[in-house]
């Protein structure tokens, strides 16, 4: 079973524009993480947020998480061609699986 | 270099032949983990361990097995049994079980024919 459900399930911007990517989980989490997957590659770790925490900042991504509404998000800023990517969360919660959401295919364009 | 290699990149096999997987990490990690991945899909947890001599089922055991008789290698077989084994598999590994990045393979495009 997947956890977490990404909306949308794609998203075109134009380079220089912000993206914003949500999650939606189901159970209880200890932390909500972001990665990112190029085609056909395998996935690089974006950044992790604990469950006490509201807000995380990483250079361009900044991550939000409310418990209470069981959802994050992703704001990508100033967006580049290279930004094309899948972006998934994944959850790890009281039986300790870390499991993916379905993703958010985003395509930055020139 | 430190880091997770799975190998082969790409793998062909004829419908009812079983195929193992090489997934190998070099970080030190306790925990290992083996996702499958169809077209346009999330991943999807297969089996899942915490530490040598251990593994545990994930979401869609059914027609797959794993070994990890050392910690640095946990490989993957996909047995006859698996009705639909053409996908893209993804070996990953994190330092422990809980609350920790995963660093993930390549991965091995499986394709049954």
């Amino acid at each position: 079973s997947q956890q977490g459900e990404e909306d949308p399930q794609a998203l075109s911007i134009q380079e220089g524009e912000n993206a914003t990517m949500n999650c939606s989980y189901k159970t209880s989490i200890n932390n909500l993480q972001w990665y990112r997957q190029n085609s056909g590659r395998g996935l690089v770790h974006l950044i992790l947020i604990r469950s006490n925490e509201r807000e995380k900042h990483s250079g361009r991504l900044r991550v939000t998480l409310d418990t209470s509404k069981k959802s994050s998000s992703l704001l990508i800023t100033a967006s580049r061609a290279a930004d094309t990517a899948s972006y998934f969360c994944a959850t790890t919660g009281t039986a300790s699986k870390l499991t993916f959401g379905t993703g958010t295919r985003l395509q930055v364009t020139l | 270099d430190g880091g997770i290699t799975q190998s082969p990149k790409y793998l062909f096999r004829k419908e009812g032949q079983n195929v193992t997987l090489s997934c190998e990490q070099n970080l030190n990690h306790d925990a290992m983990y083996w996702y499958r991945q169809d077209p346009g899909q999330g991943l999807r947890l297969i089996y899942y361990s915490q530490i040598v001599n251990d593994f545990q089922k994930g979401d869609i055991a059914e027609g797959y097995s794993v070994s990890r008789e050392k910690k640095e290698s946990f490989p993957l077989t996909v047995t006859s049994a698996q009705k639909n084994p053409t996908a893209f598999y993804l070996c990953a590994s994190s330092i422990n079980f809980m609350n920790t990045e995963a660093f993930f393979g390549q991965g091995t495009r499986l394709t049954v024919v």
